[in-house]
């Protein structure tokens, strides 16, 4: 089936490390997205990327970081230096252009202690 | 930012219409307005787009305003399964804070 596979789906980490989240799809998408969600919030970008090589900050970067070495991949490293990073994480995909309907991933949950 | 205002809660009876309104005054020509919804710790799921005419699909209907300034997701028979945050964008990879919908017994 085509859609956006997150992995993983629940992720604990000690405070200091850093955690790498996957993400891929297989619907042929050129634009990627990264969301951060808090709770009862609404969803916050952090990086999108638009083509392969090439990505951009959104709204909350800080702390992040992302590779776009394939078309259906793009990894998200949260790093020790982002400060609060226990959330929930979504990824999503969509064709670029005019009309652009966002498929998002089920998400991961990292939690960090 | 987000280019929307949405109302932060509603809550609608199980059977009953959901109005659900979207303000976006500075929507532009050719930019599409988007609703999607997201259930609780589930990914947002795309529900329906327009640009300047009403549509309807097998989930909702959208209503557009004239001047496009803003629009309305109607739910037709609102069920508990219904009850989700509800966002509105415009052609745009930016979430606010959408609405929340409560569908009461």
């Amino acid at each position: 089936d085509g859609g956006i596979t997150q992995s993983p789906k629940y992720l604990f980490r000690k405070e200091g490390q850093n955690v790498t989240l996957s993400c891929e799809q297989n619907l042929n998408h050129d634009a990627m997205y990264w969301y951060r969600q808090d709770p009862g919030q609404g969803l916050r970008l952090i990086y999108y990327s638009q083509i392969v090589n090439d990505f951009q900050k959104g709204d909350i970067a800080e702390g992040y970081s992302v590779s776009r070495e394939k078309k259906e991949s793009f990894p998200l490293t949260v790093t020790s230096a982002q400060k609060n990073p226990t959330a929930f994480y979504l990824c999503a995909s969509s064709p670029l252009g005019v009309r652009n309907t966002i498929y998002f991933g089920e998400g991961s949950w990292l939690t960090v202690v | 930012d987000a280019k929307t205002t949405q109302p932060p809660s509603m809550d609608c009876a199980e059977g009953r219409a959901a109005n659900l309104p979207c303000n976006h005054s500075t929507i532009s020509g050719n930019e599409y307005v988007y609703w999607y919804r997201q259930i609780h710790s589930q990914g947002p799921q795309y529900i329906i787009h327009g640009l300047k005419n009403n549509e309807t699909n097998e989930m909702a209907s959208l209503i557009i305003t004239e001047d496009r300034k803003s629009s309305t997701l109607i739910l037709p028979h609102a069920t508990l399964r219904d009850t989700a945050v509800y966002y509105c964008i415009v052609n745009d990879m930016r979430f606010g804070a959408g609405t929340r919908l409560t569908v009461k017994p």
